[in-house]
Parts: C-alpha cells; structure tokens; sequence
C-alpha cells in the first residue's frame, strides 16, 4: 500500500458524536486526497490537499472538513456524524496534482454510523 | 457527478478466457486511468493512458481509448482467478484554478474469474 496507513482501520460511533479519521503517508507526497466509496456510487472525492494547509473541497464535502498540518498527515473530521456518512474511507497520495499521475491508495477505514 | 461509467457493472468467465471492459466518460480528458481493487482492499493503479494514445500494453492488459467516442476499453488476456476483483476507470478534471487535475472514477465492473 506504498507507505499509507490510515487508522483506525474500523470504526463504529453513535450519531452526532465527533469522528476524526487519520491518513498518514511516509512517501512525501504533495497531494493527498480523503474518498468515500458507497456501493452503487463508486468512489466520490471528498477533499484533497494540495500542500501543508492547502486543502480544497471535493464532491461530496458537506458535513466533513479537513486538515493539514504537516506533510505526512492529512486528517478527515465529521463533525457531527450522520447514519448517511456510514461508508468505507480510503485516503490517496500522488507526488504531483498535475496531469498523467496515478495516485496510490491507502487499506481503507470502514465507518458505521448507529 | 460520475465522469466515467463501466460496463458491464459485473462479468463471470472460466479461468483463460479474456475479459474486456469498457469505460464511457463525458467531457474531455487529458488521460484516463484504469484501477484494481481487491475486496476489502485500497486500489491499485493499472496502467495510464494518455489522450493523444490509442492504445497501451502492460503484461497482460491492452488498454485502448477513443477520443471521438469518449471510450476506453481494458482488456485482460488468459485470465487467472487471482484477476478476480473490481475494476475502475478514472478520468482527470481540473479544478477552478486549472492547475490542480482531480480523479473521478466510474462505479466499476466486478470481474468474477473461475477456476
């Protein structure tokens, strides 16, 4: 999995209750991307980052922020949880956001929201 | 919205039989990606194609792409059961700013490959 971890790997939480999911890459990559992948839907960008503090929203981001304080860590945060965010999350880095680079995916953390 | 869309959705063939799935997709595209995953697992890249090329080879998988179709083909040559897994095209859209390029990926084609 190309240096990703994410953890926690699975994760059960009560609605409106806080998640914080982390993804951490030993590659020092610039770009790192939060998806979530939902059966009948594929896989949907949420954020990405582009640089240390430099985050933008991808299609999906209502009810999830992000942060970005170091160049290994790129945090996911639902603030207040909803049974509509129960999905699997994967984490992805690229070493450039520009054109003809593949990004490499991290194990995934499966969330489910009661 | 989904930029790229498989087909079929799922596919079943014996061991050593070829399997070809196609990727359609909207707007144009600088390239397109096809993905692997596992079940349970993160995907993994497969090969890249850029859009001035018709057609790509890597080991046993033949990607060819029509731009004046918008259309991709993968195929995978003498099948084994551990290609069994989902497959994924991806294609790349730019942001607001046109300097930071995107993945949007289809739902996939489950590829079931029997022994």
């Amino acid at each position: 999995d190309a240096g990703i971890t994410q953890s926690p790997r699975h994760k059960v939480t009560e609605t409106g209750t806080p998640v914080t999911l982390r993804c951490h890459q030993t590659e020092n990559h610039r770009y790192m991307y939060w998806y979530r992948q939902d059966p009948g839907h594929g896989l949907r960008l949420i954020h990405y980052s582009y640089g240390v503090k430099d985050t933008d929203k991808g299609e999906v981001s209502d009810g999830y922020s992000v942060s970005r304080s170091k160049t290994e860590d790129f945090l996911l945060t639902l603030e207040s949880a909803t049974s509509s965010q129960t999905s699997v999350y994967f984490c992805a880095i690229s070493s450039s956001g520009g054109r003809s680079y593949e990004q490499y995916f991290g194990p995934g953390t499966r969330l489910t929201v009661t | 919205s989904q930029q790229g869309e498989e087909d079929p959705q799922a596919l079943s063939i014996q061991e050593g039989e070829n399997a070809t799935m196609n990727c359609s997709y909207k707007t144009s595209i600088n390239n397109l990606q096809w993905y692997r995953q596992n079940s349970g697992r993160g995907l993994v890249h497969l090969i890249l194609i850029r859009s001035n090329e018709r057609e790509k080879h890597s080991g046993r998988l033949r990607v060819t792409l029509d731009t004046s179709k918008k259309s991709s083909s993968l195929l995978i040559t003498a099948s084994r059961a551990a290609d069994t897994a989902s497959y994924f095209c991806a294609t790349d859209v730019s942001d607001s700013g046109g300097s930071n390029y995107k993945l949007t990926f289809g739902k996939g084609t489950l590829l079931t490959v029997n022994p």
